[in-house]
């Protein structure tokens, strides 16, 4: 069965860094999302992209990110500058036309 | 005041017992998602409904559209059932994005 897959499943980084996670869709999907997850709360909405641009994004979704497509394949979120509230689990999540959205199973981002 | 509230908050029960976790949302929405969270973190997906009932073994997912509420029961419980399960609403107001409850945390005991 297809799946989103994510990496890493761990990245630590020290404040101020930039970091990439990185995420696979399922190969014929056409919508792409980015959520978090801090420690002890509810998953949040960041951003949804479709056909190459950004469809809709949250106020958490600052200057400090962005997202891309880059080859047709990969989908990720970048994260220029890296706060000690940045900590969270990120989930990538992609659907198709029938909009049910499937999860990749978290990149657990450690902010030092 | 949360779009999405879930109840209970946590929820402990004997092996065999029938579980029923309610999703209540306060808006008009175009779809109702229930999910599943592992201890490990990963979230799957275990129902997306607009109206009426799904199931798919054990599990069954019921929606009242006019009540704004939204039931998942599961039948039959056993330990491996053990996780959070979430409740999340695509609003008519917010395009695709996906609105997140806080989460029941079921533990299912032998």
């Amino acid at each position: 069965e297809p799946e989103v897959t994510q990496t890493p499943s761990h990245q630590v980084t020290q404040m101020g860094q930039e970091v990439i996670l990185r995420c696979v869709p399922i190969s014929n999907h056409l919508y792409f999302y980015w959520y978090r997850q801090i420690l002890g709360q509810k998953v949040e909405f960041l951003v949804s992209f479709y056909n190459n641009e950004i469809s809709e994004k949250s106020e958490i979704f600052d200057d400090q990110f962005s997202v891309e497509r880059p080859d047709g394949s990969n989908f990720t979120l970048k994260i220029r500058s890296t706060k000690l509230e940045d900590s969270a689990m990120y989930f990538c999540a992609s659907s198709g036309v029938g909009d049910e959205q499937f999860f990749g199973p978290g990149t657990r981002l450690t902010v030092l | 005041k949360n779009e999405v509230e879930q109840s209970p908050q946590n929820l402990t029960a004997q092996e065999g017992e029938f579980i029923t976790i309610n999703c209540s949302y306060s808006v008009g929405i175009s779809a109702l998602h229930w999910l599943q969270q592992h201890p490990g973190g990963g979230i799957v997906s275990l129902f997306m409904l607009s109206s009426g009932k799904k199931k798919h073994g054990r599990l069954i997912a019921t929606i009242n559209i006019q009540e704004k509420h939204s039931s998942l029961h599961i039948t039959a419980s056993h330990p491996r059932d053990s996780a959070v399960y979430i409740c999340a609403v695509r609003l008519w107001t917010s395009g695709s994005r996906l609105t997140f409850g806080e989460g029941t945390q079921l533990t299912v005991n032998p």
